[in-house]
């Protein structure tokens, strides 16, 4: 299976901290994204970095993604309490987006 | 610009029953996508629906199957629920041509006793 896993399972911090989360996969991919879910609700986009591509920004956000070690960094900097969510990556081998999901991190940002 | 629909938001069903649940793609998108996610886990992939063709499946049985109408909205089937079919079921959409995004509607939640 090429499904992502994401490291931490959990992850508590105090707002203005920065929280780093990973994902390592297992196959090779054409693309990687990481989305954000608040309350086991619909997903929403955060970014998206290519195979060919080894660090993105977008806004507090930072992506790094290091295909020789099959694995990706989610970066966010500043947090906030309202950045409290479940965090996951998300691959897709073939560009038809047909993504695998990782399992996710559970981000806690107290304020 | 609506993005993704889902209805119901709720379901609750009994073993052995069928369910429908019906996605609406956000405007000009024509490829629809159902996940299934179960408590405490990542999204999993069922199918892909675009032009009105199953395209791509993952790995679930026959008993989940889905349809896309001319409008491009999607109708997701599963048959002989069990109780390992509850779950959070999420309908993404994409548009035309060789892009990478994904639009997730607020998914149907489903709980079979």
């Amino acid at each position: 299976s090429q499904q992502g896993e994401e490291d931490p399972q959990a992850l508590s911090i105090q707002e203005g901290e920065n929280a780093t989360m990973n994902c390592s996969y297992k196959t090779s991919i054409n693309n990687l994204q990481w989305y954000r879910q608040n309350s086991g609700r619909g997903l929403v986009h955060l970014i998206l970095i290519r195979s060919n591509e080894r660090e993105k920004h977008s806004g507090r956000l930072r992506v790094t993604l290091d295909t020789s070690k099959k694995s990706s960094s989610l970066l966010i900097t500043a947090s906030r309490a309202a950045d409290t969510a479940s965090y996951f990556c998300a691959t897709d081998r073939y560009n038809f987006n047909k993504f695998y999901f990782g399992s996710g991190t559970k981000l806690n940002v107290k304020p | 610009d609506a993005g993704v629909t889902q209805s119901p938001t709720h379901l609750i069903k009994t073993r052995g029953q069928q369910v429908t649940l019906r996605c609406s793609p956000k405007s000009g998108h024509d490829t629809v996508s159902w996940y299934q996610q179960a408590l405490g886990q990542g999204p999993q992939f069922i199918f892909q629906y675009y032009e009105e063709e199953e395209r791509q499946r993952g790995n679930f049985p026959d008993r989940f199957s889905g349809h896309q109408f001319p409008n491009y909205s999607s109708e997701l089937n599963v048959n002989a629920l069990l109780l390992g079919d509850s779950a959070l079921y999420l309908c993404a959409s994409s548009p035309p041509g060789p892009t990478y995004e994904q639009y997730f509607g607020p998914g149907t939640r489903l709980t079979v006793t």
